[in-house]
Order: structure tokens, then sequence, then C-alpha cells
């Protein structure tokens, strides 16, 4: 079974502060792993992959975990505009079915000024 | 380049009723596929395409088919539209197993 698990918050943090999440997927097969973040009423769009050294892009961080089967996603310095619903993304390379990718269901961070 | 686009952005149906989504992309991209989101159930795979000429069902096909008219084109079809695909649509494509680009979405009301 194919699932990605994700607290769905909401995260209330101030701006400034440091915010991070994790989420779970069920198959340790599986070969790779995305953040998308989705703004209200849009579509979503790569937020970045996650490599097994974890790899940052500015003021975010993902990491991820094989041992334990979870991904992290870090935010530094969390400024407004990070608001949004960020997906766990993960690609079960099991054959078969669909393309493999599974999208968790998303978890609400709000910036409070 | 417009990536994904999708049109109606808005509908509304009676129950019953046909309608076909569109989507279009431009990044020369294989595969393309059709997700519906609902609030608290994330985004769930209705069907996709791998290439040209090919289309398998997702998690959730009942109540739709599917046309991939050409590589650029992939379009949705509800027969009898029903209350229980009151969802918002989505549209994507990728180069087979990497990132994928999502169009604007479809809001649709089935009364």
């Amino acid at each position: 079974r194919k699932e990605v698990e994700q607290d769905p918050g909401p995260f209330n943090v101030p701006e400034g502060a440091t915010v991070a999440f994790n989420c779970t997927y069920s198959n340790s097969a599986s070969q790779s792993f995305f953040w998308y973040r989705q703004d209200c009423r849009k579509e979503p769009k790569l937020l970045m992959s996650v490599y097994s050294s974890g790899n940052e892009d500015g003021r975010f961080t993902a990491q991820l975990n094989r041992a334990s089967q979870y991904i992290s996603l870090l935010i530094r310095d969390s400024k407004l505009s990070d608001s949004a619903t960020y997906l766990c993304v993960v690609n079960f390379m099991t054959g078969g079915g669909a393309d493999g990718l599974t999208f968790g269901k998303g978890t609400h961070l709000i910036i409070q000024p | 380049n417009a990536g994904v686009t999708q049109t109606p952005k808005f509908q509304v149906l009676k129950t019953g009723q046909s309608m076909t989504l569109q989507c279009a992309q431009d990044m020369n991209h294989n595969s393309m596929y059709w997700y519906r989101q609902d609030p608290g159930m994330g985004l769930r795979l209705i069907y996709y395409s791998a290439s040209e000429g090919t289309t398998d069902k997702g998690e959730v096909p009942n109540g739709y088919n599917v046309s991939r008219l050409n590589k650029r084109e992939f379009s949705l079809r509800l027969e009898s539209a029903a209350p229980s695909q009151t969802s918002v649509y989505f549209c994507a494509s990728s180069e087979s197993r990497s990132t994928q680009y999502f169009g604007p979405g479809t809001r649709l009301t089935v009364t």
C-alpha cells in the first residue's frame, strides 16, 4: 500500500521563526521525494526535491531518513509569504499502476506578523 | 511558454449533464495526469497517460473518461455528472516520474 502521511496542522508560527514538519511514507522501496507548495486556491508547485544526503535551497532545508521512512522540511527565518500548504510527494517505484507519485494531504502553515 | 493550461476555470453543472475538461501543455512532456482535490482528501489521481495513445486508470477513475488527443492535449470527460464529482480538477504533465507541472485547475460544482 502506498501511503504518505502528514500532520495537517495548521502550524501557526511568528514571522522570523524556524518551523519544521515531517512526512512519513509507507514503502521502503521509494526512490524519489519532493516537497510541493500550494497557495490557497492555486495549483501545487514544486518547492524542492529531496536528496539522500539532504539539501538546502536558501531558507529551506529538506532531509530524508530512509531507515525511519520520513522526510522533513525546515524553514528558517520564516516570511509572511511562506504561508501556504506544503505537500509531501513520494515516488513509489513499485512498478505497475500509476506513474508512481503519491501526494500527502498537506501541512497548512500560517506565518503571523 | 504557457506551461499547462486548463479550460474552463469554473463550471456549474446539473446532475446528469456531461462536460469535457480540456488540458494542454507546451513543454513536450510525454506524461500527463488528471487529479481531483477535495478538502481533507488531498490530490487523488483519476487517470494518467504515459505517452501519446496510452491511458491508464488511477486511484479514482469511476465516472470519468479520458482522451490523449495528441502529445499536447489530454481531456477529461464526465458523461453524467453527479454531486460527488464536485471538486477542483488539476491537470499535470511531466517527463516520466519526475517533477510534475500543474495547470491552474477547474472548479466544478454539480448541483
